[in-house]
């Protein structure tokens, strides 16, 4: 069964601080995504990574996929009050790409 | 404006009375998604269709069934919902083997 985990469960952050947040698994997935969730909304995707050790930067957000392609990380610069919500990593189940399986998530809050 | 729309956001239930959810896309998308997400939890995978096949997780209860009449629309049904079954309720598409899932927003479902 693969299985994905993320760390920290919850964090709380003051506005302008870094962060980073893991998703580890010992499974190898072929790509790997990371979805932001808002309270009362579905997730919305932020990134797919597909090679290993790939970095990939949107605007404040890098996103690094390990190079075994068992891990990713997200690292927020200067967070922000928007930034706030549930980050989920999902990882492909199979080659094809059908299906995905996704971690519990981190729980971000930025404090203004 | 939205592209994968569930219906309702909220429902509430009796214990055992069977009860309908619905998710509509104009994405024109062949794979439909089913996930239920508890508090705190990975969304996790029920069944997807594929076109019109029909794919269950092995873990999915028998009291959950799904219906895809076309391609727009996807229909769960729980037929006799339990007290475990409170969830938010998450329907996705996805165009063939392209990486990105489009969610809904869900319908966060109570059972009393």
């Amino acid at each position: 069964t693969q299985l994905l985990e993320q760390s920290p469960q919850f964090l709380s952050i003051q506005e302008g601080e870094n962060l980073t947040v893991y998703c580890n698994s010992s499974s190898v997935f072929s790509s790997l995504q990371w979805y932001r969730q808002e309270p009362g909304e579905g997730p919305v995707l932020l990134v797919t990574v597909v090679t290993g050790g790939e970095v990939k930067k949107l605007k404040r957000l890098t996103f690094q996929f390990g190079d075994a392609r068992k891990d990713s990380s997200l690292h927020i610069t200067a967070a922000q009050p928007g930034d706030t919500g549930l980050y989920l990593c999902a990882g492909a189940r199979d080659n094809y790409g059908q299906n995905f399986v996704f971690g519990p998530g981190t729980r971000l809050s930025v404090l203004p | 404006d939205a592209m994968v729309i569930q219906n309702p956001r909220y429902q509430v239930t009796q214990f055992g009375k069977p009860v309908t959810l619905s998710c509509s896309q104009t994405l024109n998308h062949n794979v439909m998604y089913w996930y239920q997400q508890k508090s705190s939890q990975a969304p996790k995978l029920l069944f997807h269709y594929y076109d019109k096949d029909f794919n269950n997780e092995a873990d999915t209860p028998d009291n959950f069934q799904s219906r895809r009449p076309n391609t727009s629309f996807c229909f769960l049904d729980i037929r006799s919902p339990g007290l475990g079954d409170a969830a938010m309720y998450l329907c996705a598409t996805r165009r063939g083997t392209e990486e990105k899932l489009f969610f809904g927003s869900g319908t966060q479902l109570s059972v009393l």
